[in-house]
């Protein structure tokens, strides 16, 4: 089974400052995804990365930046955390292969930004 | 751009009863059409998927078909259980060489017993 994990599930932080949150995939794939989910909203793609070092923007990706040094993992980084960044974010991922993938998503991190 | 509009919820149901949810959707060329649920404090799952115009997806009783002339995708269950209440997604991945999914807003649905 493919397993997405990411480092917390509920975070709170303080405007300004600085916030990692941390995606592992353990299936060896392609591409990762970072999406953020709002009441009302649904999910919005922040960013995703098709390879080592290599990323594009999604839908919303203001107030956000992301790295992505090795395979398995996907960071996303909001450099001054703000209150309108409160929300759940999903990281996911799929094999890269082409064609209609499935994507695979971990369990989420709940950030409250004070 | 592309988009997925689905049925404002909560969508409240006694156990058996029928379950639809309706999701249509705007896009370019031949998309590939999903369901994907979250159950309660976890991440999405796939549900079901469909990649082509009259493919019916199909995954734990529940079905849904593509059909292009009325651009839907809706979301049909003939006996619902307790264990189905969660948030249901409709979405959709753009034609060839795309791997972005476009998600609706979701649709809450609680089952009682």
């Amino acid at each position: 089974d493919v397993k997405v994990t990411q480092s917390s599930r509920y975070l709170v932080k303080r405007t300004g400052e600085k916030v990692f949150l941390e995606c592992v995939q353990d299936m060896d794939h392609e591409n990762m995804f970072w999406y953020r989910q709002d009441p009302g909203l649904g999910l919005r793609l922040i960013y995703f990365s098709y390879d080592v070092k290599m990323k594009e923007k999604g839908d919303i990706p203001e107030g956000y930046s992301v790295s992505r040094e090795k395979k398995e993992r996907f960071s996303l980084i909001l450099e001054s955390a703000s209150t309108n960044q409160t929300s759940m974010y999903l990281c996911a991922s799929s094999l890269g292969m082409g064609g209609v993938e499935t994507q695979y998503f971990g369990p989420g991190t709940r950030l409250l930004v004070l | 751009g592309d988009s997925v509009t689905q049925m404002e919820g909560p969508v409240t149901l006694s156990e058996e009863a029928f379950l639809t949810i309706n999701c249509t959707y705007t896009a370019t060329g031949y998309p590939s059409l999903f369901w994907y649920v979250q159950y309660p404090g976890e991440g999405l799952q796939l549900l079901l998927k469909a990649t082509k115009a009259d493919d019916k997806g199909s995954n734990k009783g529940f079905e849904a078909t593509y059909r292009k002339e009325t651009t839907s995708f809706h979301l049909e269950k003939g006996s619902v259980q307790v264990s189905d209440s969660a948030v249901y997604f409709c979405a959709l991945m753009g034609g060839a060489g795309s791997y972005q999914l476009t998600f609706g807003k979701g649709t809450k649905l609680s089952v009682i017993p």
